[in-house]
């Protein structure tokens, strides 16, 4: 069974702290990304990676920064959390340049920035 | 510009009931893979069918089948014979592949929450 395991499903940390989010996954996908959904706005792309050490800003990068030391793990870090970084977010992989396969999603973590 | 638009926030349907969720969506782009999601309230990403933008058939898995209009850029999901498990957030998604990207990003829309009703 395929699997993307994001470390917490919910987190509280304070204002200004610093926050690691880990991913991992088992397929040995190039492709791994991270998501931020947010009620009526969908799901909204933070940053991807197509290869270990590679990475690529998305739409909302802004706040956030990763890292992928190892092919099989993906790190999205919050410099200095904010209120507005209370959201849901979502990991995921895939392949790349495979039009006939889905993207793999991690079960979420729930983050409240207090 | 939306890459993709679902219009239809919330949707209801009586069980039993066949329901049809709107998704359009914007490419240029010959080569492309539509998708849609299924989110229950637990959070996790369920992946329900695949349409490719060569298919020429609509795709369809059990219950679920894809409408595919190239030409109107739609790509509507059809559950047929609605159940109460079907209560669920539902995402449309598109991922490109001719963009000298070996990315192949999704592009998400904002879902539709669906509720069945006994």
């Amino acid at each position: 069974d395929v699997k993307v395991t994001q470390s917490s499903r919910y987190l509280v940390k304070r204002t200004g702290e610093k926050v690691f989010l880990e991913c991992v996954q088992d397929m040995d996908h190039e492709n791994m990304f991270w998501y931020r959904q947010d009620p009526g706005l969908g799901l909204r792309l933070i940053y991807f990676s197509y290869d270990v050490k590679m990475k690529e800003k998305g739409d909302i990068p802004e706040g956030y920064s990763v890292s992928r030391e190892k092919k099989e793990r993906f790190s999205l870090i919050l410099e200095s959390a904010s209120t507005n970084q209370t959201s849901m977010y979502l990991c995921a992989s895939s392949v790349p340049r495979d039009p006939n396969t889905e993207a793999f999603f991690g079960q979420g973590t729930r983050l409240t920035v207090v | 510009a939306q890459k993709i638009t679902q219009t239809q926030p919330g949707m209801f349907v009586q069980e039993k009931e066949a329901v049809t969720l709107d998704c359009t969506y914007d490419t240029s782009d010959p080569s492309y893979g539509l998708f849609w999601y299924k989110q229950p309230s637990s959070g996790e990403m369920i992946f329900l069918i695949y349409q490719g933008s060569y298919d020429q058939q609509n795709a369809t898995e059990g219950r679920y089948s894809l409408n595919f209009q190239k030409a109107r850029k739609s790509a509507n999901l059809v559950i047929s014979a609605s159940q109460l498990g079907d209560s669920a957030m539902y995402f449309c998604a598109m991922r490109e592949f001719d963009r000298g990207s070996t990315l192949g990003r999704l592009y998400f829309g904002r879902g539709t929450q669906l509720t069945v009703w006994p």
